[in-house]
């Protein structure tokens, strides 16, 4: 099965507690995209992060960083010192290449991430 | 307007209406897709579009019926709904492949009564 699993479905931290999400995926491709999303109450799925498979390199912007590990096939996502705006469900997704030949996306049941002030 | 912008916001209906949902977007690509989000389930792709053809379908029930009459807007036509069809209804677009990830709307909330 091609898929996206994130286990936990709400976590909850006190502002400027660090939290981590996690997101394993599972597929036959050799070349895939992995991808993280936000989305706020406002209801839009925002882009946060593109990983493709050939790419390991962690990546860190701001207080954001992704730990991308082929090995256990999991994109795993932390915030650094957490904010109540950082409130939101988050969304791991894998570009799967289809039976037609074309790619889509397909996400992970998401995480609700709540930072109490 | 710039990115994907879907009308209405919120949307209530009857099981007997008909009633339908639209997308645009302004970003030139040339796919774009139907994605359900209900409460219990993971969001679902209903539909795909690429170059104005439909090229996935995901056994959606025929009650749901898109249209894409150019690249740039996607309409979702609704009839006969039932109430567990009542869902956050997303669009989103991309370049062909969707490579680079996909741009999403805000959604239409709606709601079968």
């Amino acid at each position: 099965a091609q898929k996206v699993t994130q286990a936990q479905t709400e976590i909850s931290v006190v502002e400027k507690e660090d939290v981590t999400l996690d997101c394993v995926y599972e597929t036959r491709d050799t070349t895939y995209y992995l991808f993280w999303y936000k989305q706020p109450p406002s209801g839009e799925l925002v882009f946060l992060i593109r990983r493709n498979s050939f790419d390991e390199q962690n990546e860190i912007s701001g207080r954001y960083s992704w730990n991308f590990q082929k090995s256990t096939s999991s994109f795993n996502f932390t915030i650094t010192a957490s904010q109540v705006v950082d409130s939101a469900v988050y969304f791991c997704a894998l570009s799967l290449l289809m039976d037609t030949g074309r790619r889509a996306l397909t996400f992970g049941s998401g995480t609700r991430l709540q930072v109490q002030p | 307007e710039t990115g994907v912008t879907q009308t209405p916001r919120h949307l209530v209906m009857g099981m007997t209406n008909k009633k339908s949902l639209k997308c645009e977007q302004h970003l030139g690509h040339n796919a774009m897709y139907w994605y359900k989000q209900s409460a219990k389930k993971p969001l679902e792709l209903m539909f795909v579009y690429s170059l104005e053809e439909r090229v996935e379908n995901n056994s959606v029930p025929s009650r749901f019926s898109p249209e894409c009459p150019n690249s740039s807007h996607l309409f979702l036509h609704l009839h006969t709904l039932q109430p567990e069809d009542s869902a956050l209804y997303l669009c989103a677009s991309s370049q062909i492949q969707g490579v680079y990830g996909y741009t999403f709307g805000s959604g239409t909330r709606l709601t079968v009564v």
